[in-house]
């Protein structure tokens, strides 16, 4: 059955350190999408590509955050430097198109800022 | 006031039991409506969604939307251990692609 992938799946680092996050969305789905979900909260959309492009980065803090999507498949998220209040579980989806209700969720990577 | 209201809960039900879950809203531009379950440490996964009005089932769940009252309803039947999860609802209106999450509610369903 084909899977969202995630790595790593844990992240301890430090604040003001460098952390990147991965993402391979199911083949053939055009639509990715990064949210960030806040331990007893539910997830907040950071970004979304159709394909190499960023459709909505509206929520993404970018002084700090950046994401790519070079050739339109898997995905990078990049915080420098990471803040305390980064700590989240940040969870990477992809859709067939952009618009369906069905979005399929990788496992996350769970971020702890020291 | 967020957009999208849930009780965190946790609502802790015996086996075999039926559950109810709630969420209310404030957009009267939502019109999609969705059920997400999480395991601990795993990603969402769609449970059902349904459009306007109406209720819609799937098996032991139903959804239910009552759009007049800004409210919307998953039902489970004859509840089992490995139901145990948060339920996330969500929605969007139809201008756009991104849904609104709750902030989850907590079941534990014990044998």
């Amino acid at each position: 059955e084909a899977e969202v992938a995630q790595s790593p799946r844990y992240k301890i680092t430090e604040k003001s350190q460098a952390v990147a996050f991965w993402c391979d969305p199911i083949s053939g789905h055009a639509t990715l999408y990064w949210y960030r979900q806040i331990l007893g909260q539910g997830p907040e959309l950071l970004v979304q590509f159709q394909d190499e492009s960023v459709v909505d980065d509206s929520q993404l803090p970018k002084d700090r955050f950046s994401a790519e999507r070079l050739k339109g498949v898997d995905s990078t998220l990049k915080i420098q430097p990471a803040e305390l209040g980064d700590s989240a579980m940040y969870l990477c989806a992809s859709s067939a198109q952009a618009g369906a209700n069905e979005q399929f969720f990788g496992p996350g990577t769970r971020l702890t800022v020291l | 006031q967020k957009e999208v209201e849930q009780d965190p809960g946790p609502l802790s039900v015996p086996e075999g039991a039926i559950v109810s879950l709630n969420c209310t809203y404030s957009n009267s531009a939502f019109q999609y409506f969705m059920w997400y379950r999480q395991y601990s440490r795993k990603g969402p996964e769609l449970l059902m969604y349904t459009y306007s009005s109406g209720n819609k089932e799937d098996g032991r769940f139903t959804a239910q939307v009552d759009k007049s009252s800004k409210y919307i309803s998953l039902f489970i039947r004859d509840s089992q251990p490995s139901d145990s999860a948060t339920y996330l609802c969500a929605m969007r209106s139809g201008g756009s692609y991104i849904p609104t999450f709750g902030r989850g509610t907590s079941l534990i369903v014990h044998p």
